[in-house]
């Protein structure tokens, strides 16, 4: 029944050591999303791909990137995590990028020693 | 972007009806007002959607003000499954493209058995 799978759910990891987190979806849905939430914040959009596109936030960090290999699978790479990056990593996927409700995955918890 | 602004939290007894409250005073013609909700440890999803009239479906019904600037969400019987954080977010259908989901403080509901 799963939807938009994210692995690993925790993930820990050092500073500066550089770590993935994956996605995947089984809708067949054009747009795929990155999400950082910080403790007690909303979810703060990263960016995303529609297609093969990528659509970057303009206050997206450098250290954050994103592949996105086929329709099923897309990855965040943080290049040099700071302490400043731990948070939950949200994916979500919708249909087209107009208006299209969002599906989210359960999260990453991802942690920095 | 129009804003929204909801309280921070609020209680509710089990098995009896939820009000959620929403303001977007700046709300043009064309946004439509959608609602989200996360449970603890999991990714928001979706509730509902409307942009004049009162909409339902099996998880709640929306009620929008005459003027639209102001919405509430309406959970008929609260069990202690809809204990989260709910997401009231405005978007606007004229944009063909990319639609940004701007998550704002929320409204955090804890119920009460």
């Amino acid at each position: 029944d799963a939807m938009v799978i994210q692995n690993p759910r925790y993930q820990v990891t050092q500073f500066g050591k550089p770590v993935t987190l994956s996605c995947s979806q089984t809708l067949n849905h054009n747009v795929m999303y990155w999400y950082q939430q910080k403790s007690s914040q909303a979810p703060k959009l990263l960016f995303h791909y529609y297609d093969k596109d990528f659509n970057n936030e303009a206050d997206t960090p450098d250290n954050f990137q994103s592949r996105r290999p086929n329709t099923s699978f897309c990855f965040l790479d943080i290049r040099s995590p700071g302490l400043g990056d731990a948070a939950m990593y949200l994916c979500a996927t919708s249909r087209e990028q107009g208006t299209d409700t969002q599906y989210f995955g359960p999260g990453t918890r991802l942690t920095v020693l | 972007d129009a804003k929204t602004t909801q309280p921070n939290s609020m209680e509710s007894n089990e098995e009896e009806p939820v009000h959620l409250p929403c303001n977007h005073s700046t709300i043009s013609g064309t946004d439509y007002i959608h609602w989200y909700r996360q449970l603890p440890s999991q990714g928001p999803e979706y509730v509902i959607h409307g942009l004049t009239s009162n909409v339902n479906n099996r998880m709640a019904s929306l009620a929008i003000a005459e003027d639209r600037k102001s919405s509430t969400l309406i959970l008929h019987r609260a069990t202690l499954r809809d204990a989260a954080v709910y997401y009231c977010i405005l978007r606007d259908v004229r944009t063909g493209g990319y639609q940004k989901v701007t998550f704002g403080t929320g409204t955090k509901l804890q119920v009460i058995p």
